[in-house]
């Protein structure tokens, strides 16, 4: 079974602040998602890193597949309130799960003004 | 087309109800998948269709647990005798994808805003 752990659980920082989240997996993984989700609604996918070493950026987010694609970060910069939700990995393409995603737990975060 | 539409968007039953749950993908997807989530958790994989095909179902989906792409469209989830804790939020999500690819980078999945059930 894959599975992908990811830390912190939660985060609760000031605006203003910067912050990482991890998710690891002893698993290769073909590609790696983020997601976002806010309460009550699904999943909206913020990006996709599919090369090793690939670092990607979305504004103030950035977002880096380790070299081995095993692992994956995301760091916010200047974190503001619009930022607090649950952050999901999500791996595909790979033995048992080539067909569906695996989601870690995600990682509450919330920014408080 | 509006992305995928999940209905209801709660429902709260009494154990030992059936309740149903209907996902509306995005129309030119071929490939939707159904998974279970909650509180504090990822979402959990449950099964999903290539077209009408229901090609791959997960341990979690007990024999309690039926799920229909009748004409390769519409998906229907189905929970007899609900207990306590199939209490969770239920997502439907859907791709474009060829029939046996497995899933890469180049494939993004669209979520529903999910239906969350509660049993009492």
């Amino acid at each position: 079974t894959q599975l992908l752990e990811q830390s912190p659980q939660f985060l609760s920082i000031q605006e203003g602040e910067n912050l990482t989240v991890y998710c690891n997996s002893s698993s290769v993984f073909s590609s790696l998602q983020w997601y976002r989700q806010e309460p009550g609604e699904g999943p909206v996918l913020l990006v996709t890193v599919v090369t090793g070493g690939e670092v990607k950026k979305l504004k103030r987010l950035t977002f880096q597949f380790g070299d081995a694609r095993k692992d994956s970060s995301l760091h916010i910069t200047a974190a503001q309130p619009g930022d607090t939700g649950l952050y999901l990995c999500a791996g595909a393409g790979s033995g048992a799960g080539s067909y569906q995603l695996t989601f870690g737990k995600g990682t509450k975060l919330s920014v408080i003004p | 087309d509006t992305g995928v539409s999940q209905d209801p968007r709660h429902k709260i039953t009494k154990r030992g109800q059936n309740v149903t749950f209907r996902c509306d993908p995005i129309s030119e997807h071929n490939r939707l998948y159904w998974y279970r989530q909650t509180l504090g958790q990822g979402p959990e994989f449950l099964t999903y269709f290539q077209n009408e095909a229901q090609l791959e179902k997960s341990r979690l989906l007990s024999d309690r647990f039926s799920a229909e792409r009748p004409k390769g469209s519409f998906s229907t989830l189905e929970i007899q005798r609900t207990e306590q804790g199939d209490s969770a939020m239920y997502l439907c999500a859907s791709t474009r994808i060829k029939v046996r690819q497995v899933l890469s980078g180049a494939n993004v999945l669209t979520f529903g805003a999910g239906s969350r059930l509660t049993v009492l």
